[in-house]
């Protein structure tokens, strides 16, 4: 069974304007959240956490997450895109009781000048 | 401090071949995770080792095979190849009492099978 959504395969935003990547997990509990970026021909590197304490989670370089329990969505934001925001991005889910990290299948972001 | 590193970072065996595959985790990190990652698509979980044991196990056939030693690096081996196991494979450590902790990833070994 899917774990874990990812609404948008692909996101064209131009440089400046804001970013949101839609995510939605299925899990009976309250699972840990993950947004990982992959730039080309690198590996994942982690965004931001959410691990049941404040459901605004705060990433690097500007990222922002918001865990909504009630529509079971983690979506990431972003309030200006840069050039360098160009790349594959993954929302990943641990379950409970759960060591695999799941991943979504992807949401490339293109970023026009 | 040196994160995960992964060897070779690119490799190409014929079918049929077996292939050997190396993780060493960041520095204060006893647990590993591996991730099959092919073209266009989300990594998927292969297996977690943990006090060199599998702990965990994704839905991949026995072909697929891991060892984790003393010093807690790890290695992924692959027996009689196919054309589809052609993917990125990916290694990721975290401390074992940190659950709720994101993993780190390395770079991945870029495997092609012809």
């Amino acid at each position: 069974a899917q774990s874990v959504t990812q609404l948008d395969s692909h996101v064209s935003v131009s440089e400046g304007t804001p970013v949101l990547l839609r995510c939605n997990y299925s899990s009976s509990y309250s699972p840990s959240l993950f947004w990982y970026v992959q730039h080309p021909n690198k590996g994942l590197q982690l965004l931001l956490k959410y691990t049941s304490a404040a459901t605004l989670v705060k990433g690097i370089n500007g990222f922002e997450a918001e865990f909504k329990k009630s529509e079971t969505s983690f979506h990431l934001t972003k309030p200006s895109a840069h050039m360098s925001d160009a790349a594959e991005y993954f929302c990943v889910v641990r379950m409970q009781g759960d060591y695999k990290l799941s991943f979504g299948a992807g949401t490339t972001v293109t970023v026009r000048a | 401090d040196a994160g995960v590193t992964q060897s070779p970072t690119h490799l190409i065996k014929t079918r049929g071949q077996q292939v050997t595959l190396r993780c060493s985790p960041k520095s204060g990190h006893d647990t590993v995770s591996w991730y099959q990652q092919a073209l266009g698509q989300g990594p998927q979980f292969i297996f977690q080792y943990y006090e060199e044991e599998e702990r965990q196990r994704g839905n991949f056939p026995d072909r697929f095979s891991g060892h984790q030693f003393p010093n807690y690096s790890s290695e992924l081996n692959v027996n009689a190849l196919l054309l589809g196991d052609s993917a990125l494979y990916l290694c990721a450590s975290r401390d074992g009492g940190m659950l709720g902790y994101g993993y780190t990833f390395g770079s991945g070994t870029r495997l092609t099978v012809v």
